[in-house]
């Protein structure tokens, strides 16, 4: 069985970096075809997605988000890191980690974890 | 970014109601859509991908159709656990969500 689990701060001060681990159970960084990305969702409001890190070490970014966010992995431990730049309230909500999956789809999602940031 | 606009924002239905939720992008993605659920507090769950494919454990009342630009998730007979947010999302361009269609109780 896939699992994925988010942790990070709850709380970020604005203009501040946001760093989120996502630990990976069940199944390598490394095998072919294997995806992990971050989607957030603001209270009430939509879902977003982030950026992607691929097995093969490709790494996508939403295009308005591109300058201020970095996904890498730690393959020795099976975590994927998210990081945010200069953070703002409306960066608040919650993050999910998530497995690619058929079609391009997400199809594993972590339970995800809420940011708020606030001074 | 490849927009998807989902529509209606809102639908009240009742159990045993057929349901559709329509979904447009503004180019055409080629059948690169998937529909997720989600319920309050949780995380989405994948329904449908690649516009019509069931993911494995998912009621037979859920479909998917269309092609090119247009979509829609229909639900045949509305089940009691179905009252939930639903979004379409293409994945045919990096990847974007609608903004969601929220089924309630009529």
């Amino acid at each position: 069985q896939i699992t994925l689990k988010e942790s990070g701060p709850t709380v970020v001060k604005p203009t501040q970096t946001l760093t989120l681990t996502c630990t990976v159970s069940g199944i390598s960084l490394t095998t072919t075809g294997v995806g992990v990305g971050w989607i957030r969702q603001a209270p009430g409001e939509a879902l977003e997605w982030l950026a992607l890190l691929s097995w093969d070490g490709e790494k996508r970014y939403k295009p308005s988000l591109r300058s201020t966010c970095t996904i890498t992995a730690d393959t020795s431990r099976d975590r994927v890191v998210f990081t945010m730049a200069n953070l703002d309230p409306f960066d608040t909500g919650t993050y999910y980690c998530v497995l690619l999956g058929p079609g391009n789809g997400f199809d594993v999602w972590g339970q995800g974890t809420m940011v708020t940031v606030s001074s | 970014d490849v927009l998807m606009t989902q529509s209606p924002s809102s639908v009240s239905a009742s159990v045993g109601d057929r349901v559709t939720i329509a979904c447009r992008a503004s180019q055409s993605i080629g059948n690169y859509l998937n529909w997720y659920q989600q319920k309050p507090g949780k995380a989405p769950k994948l329904l449908i991908y690649g516009a019509s494919t069931l993911q494995s454990g998912v009621p037979s009342r859920f479909s998917g159709v269309g092609s090119g630009t247009d979509y829609a998730l229909i639900i045949s007979s509305l089940q009691s656990e179905d009252f939930a947010t639903y979004y379409c999302q293409q994945s045919h361009t990096l990847w974007t969500f609608g903004q969601g269609t929220r089924v309630e109780v009529k």
